[in-house]
């Protein structure tokens, strides 16, 4: 069964750094993207940016570039989200998920790692 | 602001048929790029509904259906149910922006 299993919730203070992950089995995890995607509180999907693990390629959307990292570790199978410093504004759920080629779906989505940031 | 435009919200009986409109522009939809759906019952993960324009995975009723014209997409479903009470979304693939995914605001569907 192809399988994404994200880390579990977070509670950090603004200006607090944070890597989370999601770990793909089932599949051969350097053949497809993984992609990360945010949902704030009551909000709709907001992609964020797409790794290759095969050879690092990475892509993000204009409205995360700079904000975050995306890295992998296909000794692994993992793929990270990272924060250097987080703002409150960051509070939300993040999901993972398998992407075939850069113009396909979604398939299948982690479980969610849910970010709280509060002082 | 979304890239593809969704209704914020759609309504319909038991048993009835609703379609959910996903609205994009010359270099997403227009340029001939897929569009696909997912389904998001409360408090869950995001599910893939319908990819590649009209295609169901396995296990996803026909009572959903996508097509695809122009710059524009829909959802359809027939013989709602309470259990359709969820958000749906549509997604493509945008060429203006470098390797750029693009998701629709989402629509609320409300089983009366």
């Amino acid at each position: 069964e192809v399988q994404l299993v994200q880390s579990g919730a977070e509670v950090k203070k603004p200006g607090e750094s944070l890597k989370i992950s999601c770990k793909g089995s089932g599949y051969s995890f350097t053949s497809y993207w993984i992609g990360w995607v945010r949902q704030m509180p009551g909000k709709g999907l907001e992609w964020m940016g797409i790794i290759y693990p095969g050879d690092s390629d990475t892509r993000y959307s204009p409205s995360f570039q700079g904000q975050v990292t995306i890295s992998a570790d296909k000794s692994i199978s993992t793929a990270y989200l990272q924060w250097s410093s987080l703002k409150a504004s960051d509070t939300a759920m993040y999901y993972c998920a398998r992407l075939g080629d850069v113009q396909n779906w979604f398939d299948p989505w982690g479980q969610g790692t849910l970010v709280t940031v509060s002082s | 602001q979304s890239v593809l435009t969704q209704p914020p919200s759609v309504s319909g009986a038991p048993g009835q048929r609703v379609t959910i409109s996903c609205t994009g522009s010359s270099s997403n939809i227009g340029a001939g790029y897929d569009v696909h759906w997912y389904q998001q019952l409360p408090g869950t993960a995001p599910k893939l509904l319908i990819y590649g324009n009209s295609n169901r995975p396995s296990g996803v009723p026909d009572r959903f259906s996508g097509s695809k014209s122009g710059t524009s997409a829909s959802l359809a479903i027939s013989g709602l149910q309470a259990e359709d009470e969820a958000d749906y979304y549509c997604q493509s693939y945008d060429s203006s922006l470098s390797g750029s995914v693009v998701f629709g605001g989402g629509t609320k569907l409300t089983v009366l």
